[in-house]
């Protein structure tokens, strides 16, 4: 069975700080897919980022990027130079692949950015 | 191209309605899915499909039927629906991942309230 932890309930950052957002997981499959999503005050998921289990290097993509350390089954994402837009729930979720689809996510943080 | 839609948006029922919560996607997706979002729980997956005839459970399915007849639709029945049931629903579909990147491409949820 696979699990994800994610320990900060809520995150309260100054607007044009870095944020790291936590995320633990536990998995016995040998491979396996990382993801994150923001949910918004209007409630859609919006996928940011993925780091495949077996990537050497950790993903980036415009200001996120994932900070995945495998043997410590971690992989916080990283918000840098943050916005009043990114205030947001924000959901870490994992995927075991060659074909089980089923996500399972964490209980999300909810960040929010102050002026 | 709408990518994955949901019907409703919002409904209130009461204990012991029954309805059908509708799911859309035109991105030919193999691979469709019902997630439950309660407060502090993060998504759960509650039932999913691999291709038009095939489906199954998640990890609370219970209350809840899927049928899949076609690649596009995938409805979510509701038989007697119960307070439990209050919650917010979103339909998600991808690809059959097989190892690649693949995300999951969620609808805009439907908020439903059982009375």
């Amino acid at each position: 069975a696979q699990k994800i932890t994610q320990t900060q309930p809520g995150m309260f950052v100054q607007e044009k700080e870095a944020v790291t957002l936590d995320c633990t997981y536990d998995t016995s499959d040998p491979s396996y897919g990382l993801f994150w999503y923001k949910q918004p005050s209007s409630g859609e998921m919006i996928f940011l980022i993925y780091q495949g289990s077996y990537d050497q290097q950790n993903a980036t993509e415009g200001r996120y990027s994932l900070n995945f350390q495998k043997a410590r089954k971690s992989a916080n994402l990283v918000i840098s130079a943050s916005q009043l837009g990114d205030s947001a729930m924000y959901f870490c979720a994992m995927r075991a692949n060659f074909g089980n689809e089923k996500l399972t996510f964490g209980t999300g943080t909810r960040l929010t950015i102050i002026p | 191209n709408a990518g994955v839609t949901q019907t409703p948006k919002f409904q209130v029922l009461k204990t012991g309605q029954s309805m059908t919560l509708q799911c859309a996607q035109d991105m030919n997706h193999e691979y469709m899915s019902w997630y439950r979002q309660d407060p502090g729980m993060g998504l759960r997956l509650i039932h999913y499909s691999v291709g038009a005839g095939i489906t199954d459970q998640g990890e609370v399915p219970n209350g809840y039927n899927v049928s899949r007849s076609t690649t596009e639709d995938f409805p979510l029945r509701l038989l007697s629906a119960a307070p439990s049931q209050t919650s917010v629903y979103f339909c998600a579909s991808s690809r059959l991942a097989g190892g690649n990147t693949d995300t999951q491409y969620f609808g805009p949820g439907t908020r439903l309230t059982v009375l």
